[in-house]
């Protein structure tokens, strides 16, 4: 059974960090591109971003919004992905889900099992 | 970027009756080279993450009832729930993955009248 659980989300000031985690079981973790979106309280889904497959690089992609403050991350050999996010903002606050893509090609994935999600605030 | 709208916002449709959800994207996410419209359909009940029902703008997913459609090509799109069920109560996005940024409609909240 395929399982991605999300953990790390809680509250923080504006400004700080937080590193959220979304361990994987239940599929060969490296043949998958995995994404990061967020829900904020009441509202729609936003990407936030992915990271490719070792087969296609491992490379980046960011929205608009998060480029530059959150980078994406994984470890094959632990089946995790990691999401950093720095500069934290209070329009941060949200519900961030990891989920596994299928790859289409190099530039274009569909997102198609996603974790429960962890909650994060940011409030001083 | 490619906006993606949804209409209505919300409906409420009486069990077993027909549900229609549009949505439209600002610039076509139909592939030319493969002749595939890079759209998707999820449903998202209380609580709970999203669920991919659709993709390739009309193929179902593994396990998503027939009574679950989508039709449109280029810049249109529609979800249709041919008969509402009571568990079918929820908010339902489109999104496109034609970008590789990829972008959501607002969400379309279905009811029970």
């Amino acid at each position: 059974e395929v399982q991605l659980v999300e953990s790390g989300g809680g509250l923080v000031k504006p400004g700080r960090s937080l590193r959220l985690s979304c361990t994987a079981s239940g599929f060969t973790f490296g043949d998958y591109a995995m994404s990061w979106f967020r829900q904020a309280p009441g509202k729609g889904l936003e990407w936030v971003g992915f990271i490719r497959s070792k087969a296609y690089g491992g490379t980046t992609e960011y929205a608009a919004s998060v480029k530059g403050r959150f980078t994406i991350s994984r470890d094959d050999s632990k089946s995790i992905a990691y999401l950093q996010m720095n500069s934290l903002k209070t329009e941060d606050t949200a519900v961030y889900y990891c989920t596994r893509d299928r790859v289409i090609d190099y530039s274009n994935q569909l997102p198609f099992d996603w974790g429960q999600g962890t909650l994060v605030t940011v409030s001083s | 970027d490619i906006v993606m709208t949804q209409s209505p916002d919300s409906l409420a449709v009486s069990l077993g009756e027909r549900a229609t959800i549009n949505c439209k994207s600002s610039q076509s996410v139909l592939y030319s080279s493969n002749n595939k419209n890079y759209l998707a359909w999820y449903q998202q009940k209380p609580g709970q993450p999203p669920k991919l029902l659709i993709y390739w703008a009309s193929t179902r997913e593994s396990g998503v009832p027939d009574r679950f459609s989508g039709s449109g090509s280029g810049t249109d799109f529609t979800l249709t729930i041919s008969s509402l069920q009571a568990e079918d109560v929820a908010v339902y996005y489109c999104q496109q993955y034609y970008s590789t940024l990829l972008s959501f409609g607002g969400g379309t909240k279905v009811e029970i009248k």
